[in-house]
Formats: C-alpha cells, structure tokens, sequence
C-alpha cells in the first residue's frame, strides 16, 4: 500500500556540517508536502512546506524539494548548529489508500555536537 | 489566537479504567485530527474530522477507542478498558482545511499501570 518512507536515525553530526534526510513516498497525487520537526521537550510544529512539483520550501536554513519524479522530499541543510538537535517527521498532506489515512514518516533524531 | 490546547497533561490510570482525553483545535479550522505517539516510535494516525462530516475511524487500533467532536469545535478521545499498550503520547492538531498545515497541541501522555 501508500508508504512514507523516512531515513532513519539517530544521526549524529558536528556543527557546521551538511545534514540531509532522504524521504520518499510511493503513492501520487499529494496536494503537499511537510516537514515537521520536534525540539527537546516541545510539541510538534511545522518546518517547512512544498504544495506541488517542483516547489521548494525552505525555513531557518533548511531546504526540501518536492521532486514528483523520484517521489521525493528530502530535506537538507548546508551548515547545522547545536540547536537544530531534533526529531524531523516527513509526512504527506494524504495517502490516497483505504481511509484516506493520514500518514507520517517514522522520524529521524538529529543529535548536533558542539 | 490561541494555540491548540489539550489536557490533561498527564494522565495516570489503572488497566482496566476508562479515560477521555479533550482537545481544543485553533478557532475556525475544520479539520481535526488525533495520532499517537509510543515512546521512542513515529506518529501513529488514529482519527480525523472534517467539518461536519462523519470521522474517519480507520486509524482506531481497536473498538475500545472512539472520538467524538461536538460543535465542530472540541473534540474528545475516549479509551475504554485502557491496556498497559495504550500507554503513550495522544497528540490533538487542527487545520484550516483538510491536509494543510497542522497545527499540534502539547499532547496528553497516558499512563496505563
């Protein structure tokens, strides 16, 4: 059936370094793509977002192309600081199987060191 | 406005016990939508409300959950004979419309002894 399919962690990374999480969806059709993220000890919130095909969203640094082609929308940052330590969810706006079910990523743990 | 709200914080409860947890989405946003979250694990979907439309229940791991959502407005999720496995994080968000942007509130986390 429709999947989301996340990179999974935890990734481990020094500040300054290149961050990319790759996810991929099998389904078609999305009306939008998301990246949402949890910091320590806060609720979830969105980080980003692409409505259609080839759009690109970007927020505080961070990048991620919805490329329909490879069914992708992996997210990308160029240079990562302490605190972006977190757990990224990459989630489809809907997976068009049985329900409409509502489905994201498993999560990626992201652990920056100074 | 404000935020998406949730309580309680936290609930500690004995197997076997009923529990309801409340959720009060962004004013005016149509959609509501509840996942859980276990300990270490991804965002699990249980349910959702659009506008006045009947829920979709899909997401429901077992008949002992139901969610009703009075007025469009404040929803509630109730867990009958609550088991050790429903111990985790019930996360509430809201929409405007469906599949936009959600909005999450704080959660509640159970914890079924």
């Amino acid at each position: 059936g429709d999947s989301v399919t996340q990179m999974e962690g935890p990734v481990t990374l020094s500040e300054e370094a290149f961050l990319t999480i790759n996810c991929t969806y099998t389904a078609t059709g999305y009306p939008s793509l998301f990246w949402y993220v949890q910091y320590p000890g806060e609720g979830l919130q969105l980080l980003l977002k692409a409505t259609k095909a080839d759009d690109k969203g970007s927020n505080k640094g961070f990048e991620a192309t919805y490329r329909k082609e490879t069914t992708s929308f992996h997210l990308e940052k160029g240079s990562v600081q302490v605190s972006d330590s977190a757990v990224y969810f990459c989630a489809p706006g809907i997976i068009k199987a049985a329900g409409n079910k509502l489905t994201f990523g498993g999560g990626t743990r992201v652990l920056v060191k100074p | 406005g404000a935020g998406v709200s949730q309580s309680p914080s936290n609930k500690v409860t004995e197997k076997g016990k009923d529990v309801e947890l409340r959720c009060d989405p962004i004013s005016g946003h149509t959609a509501l939508y509840w996942y859980r979250q276990s300990l270490g694990q991804g965002l699990e979907f249980l349910i959702y409300f659009q506008g006045n439309s009947a829920p979709d229940k899909s997401g429901l791991p077992s008949d002992r959950f139901s969610a009703e959502r009075t007025g469009g407005s404040v929803s509630t999720l109730t867990i009958q004979r609550t088991q050790q496995e429903d111990s985790a994080v019930y996360l509430c968000a809201s929409s405007q419309k469906w599949a936009d942007t959600q909005y999450f509130g704080p959660g509640t986390r159970l914890t079924v002894l």
